[in-house]
C-alpha cells in the first residue's frame, strides 16, 4: 500500500527566506507526482505535476523535484512572501491503480511579514 | 471559466439522517472524483467515475456510503444513516480523462453529524 509523508508538518518562516518542503513516498511505481496548496477552508488549487520521467518542474517562486528511485520529492519556494501562507500537500498517483491519487499529511506554512 | 462547484458549502445534520452532496464537474471533463478529508485522516479517495461509470469505488469506507452520476456530469454523494464520524469535508475533483495529468478540485462540502 502506497503511503505518502510529508516533512515538516508545520513551518514557519520570516518573509523573503527560501525554503524546502518535503516529501516522501514508499511506492516508487508511480505515474505523476502532484503538488497543490490548500487555503484555510477552501478546495485545492494545483501547483505543479512532475510526470514520472521528469526530474523537476517549475512555476514563478516554486520549483518541484522528484527523485523517483529513492521515492521523494521537494518543494521549493524562493524569497516567501505572507500570501505563501498555506498547507501544502503532495499527492502521487500509483501507475497501475487507476487514477486516484493519495495524499501526504500536508505541510501547514506560515510566512512572517 | 467556471471551475468545479459542490453543493451545499455547508451541511449540519443529525446522527441517523440520510445526506446528499452534489458535484458539478468542468464542462467537458469525463472523469470524476470524491476524497473526504477529515482531522487525523488526511484526505483519502472514495470513488472514481469514467463517464456515467465507477470502475473504482474501493475507497468508499461502508455500505452507507453509495454515489452516482448522470448525464457524464453530475455526480451525487449520498451518506445514508449519518455517524458522527461521518463528519468531514468531503471534495469533488474532475479531470479531463483518466489519463490526464491533473485534477481540479472544487471547494468542498464541510459535513457535520451532531
Amino acid at each position: 500500500k502506497q503511503e505518502v509523508t510529508q516533512i515538516p508538518a508545520a513551518l514557519s518562516v520570516p518573509e523573503g527566506e527560501n525554503l524546502v518542503l518535503n516529501c516522501s513516498f514508499t511506492d516508487s511505481a508511480i505515474y505523476n507526482l502532484q503538488w497543490f496548496r490548500q487555503d484555510p477552508g477552501k478546495g485545492l488549487t494545483s501547483l505543479l505535476l512532475i510526470q514520472s520521467s521528469q526530474r523537476e518542474q517549475t512555476s514563478g517562486r516554486l520549483n518541484a523535484s522528484l527523485d523517483k528511485s529513492s521515492g521523494r520529492s521537494t518543494l521549493y519556494i524562493a524569497a516567501s512572501q505572507p500570501g505563501d501562507s498555506a498547507t501544502y500537500l503532495c499527492a502521487v498517483r500509483k501507475e497501475t491503480s487507476g487514477s486516484r491519487l493519495t495524499f501526504g499529511e500536508g505541510t501547514q506554512l506560515t510566512v512572517n511579514p | 471559466g467556471a471551475g468545479v462547484s459542490q453543493s451545499p458549502s455547508n451541511k449540519v445534520t443529525e446522527k441517523g439522517k440520510d445526506v446528499e452532496l452534489r458535484c458539478d464537474p468542468i464542462s467537458g471533463h469525463t472523469a470524476l472524483y470524491w476524497y473526504r478529508q477529515s482531522l487525523g485522516q488526511g484526505l483519502e479517495f472514495l470513488i472514481y467515475f469514467q463517464g456515467n461509470s465507477a470502475p473504482d469505488k474501493s475507497g468508499l469506507p461502508s455500505d452507507r456510503f453509495s454515489a452516482e452520476r448522470t448525464g457524464g456530469s453530475v455526480s451525487t454523494l449520498t451518506i445514508q444513516r449519518t455517524q458522527q464520524e461521518d463528519s468531514a469535508v468531503y471534495l469533488c475533483a474532475s479531470s479531463f480523462s483518466p489519463s490526464s495529468y491533473e485534477q481540479y478540485f472544487g471547494p468542498g462540502t464541510r459535513l457535520t453529524v451532531t
